[in-house]
């Protein structure tokens, strides 16, 4: 069956734009996790989805937002866009039962210049 | 809050040869899960291994194994027979277990290990 799709894999923006990324996750998982990672901070977890509400969140500003939809699709959000914000995004998927395994995209890479 | 240490920047190891990773960890919580993943220079996450605290034998898969001593809090990643495409970052992780996380679920991050297997 098909990974986790993430969409798109590269895209370059200004300072003060905003961006939307997206993630479809395995077919029959619920669960959606993005993560930001970047060469000084390592990974970073940004928000859980699931089931359409938010579950957890990390501690990032309030500039970063997420939503599921009812297929499980998530879109993360990111407004007025810093240079700090060139990253790594990575979405996963976990399967609701048991395992407790992450299956992750290939990431969106965004250059903020 | 828990943590994970990699102290291990980079590595290199000879085709066909064994390496190990090491990684160490702190928690107060008796049971989680532990996750060993690698990310090859196309960026894709994958899931290596996994380990569930309480289980005391140590997981495997294929020519990867772990060394999990709870007690030290020490779970380090042996690759037997190092090939080429073993090339990556590898990644130490926690996460609490399913009936102590609640809502929780998130995987925390060492900051990597570089490894370089060499024809």
């Amino acid at each position: 069956k098909a990974g986790v799709t993430q969409t798109p894999r590269y895209l370059i923006k200004t300072r003060g734009q905003q961006v939307t990324l997206s993630c479809s996750p395995i077919s029959g998982h619920r669960s959606v996790s993005w993560y930001q990672q970047t060469p000084g901070q390592g990974l970073q977890f940004l928000f859980e989805y699931f089931s359409e509400t938010q579950r957890n969140k990390g501690n990032f500003p309030g500039r970063f937002s997420g939503r599921q939809f009812s297929n499980s699709r998530s879109e993360m959000n990111v407004s007025t866009l810093e240079l700090g914000d060139s990253a790594l995004y990575l979405c996963a998927s976990r399967s609701s039962s048991g395992a407790n395994v992450l299956t992750f995209g290939a990431g969106s890479r965004l250059t903020v210049l | 809050a828990q943590t994970v240490t990699q102290s291990q920047p980079e590595m290199s190891v000879q085709e066909a040869e064994t390496v190990t990773l090491s990684c160490t960890y702190d928690t107060s919580e008796s049971n989680y899960y532990l996750f060993w993943y690698k990310q090859p220079p196309s960026r894709q996450m994958i899931l290596v291994i996994r380990q569930e605290a309480y289980k005391q034998q140590n997981a495997t898969e294929n020519r990867f194994s772990v060394n999990f001593q709870k007690a030290a809090k020490s779970f380090s990643l042996k690759i037997s027979d190092s090939q080429l495409g073993d090339t990556a970052m590898y990644f130490c992780a926690f996460m609490k277990h399913l009936l102590n996380a609640g809502n929780n679920r998130k995987l925390i991050w060492g900051l990597g290990t570089s490894l370089a297997v060499n024809p």
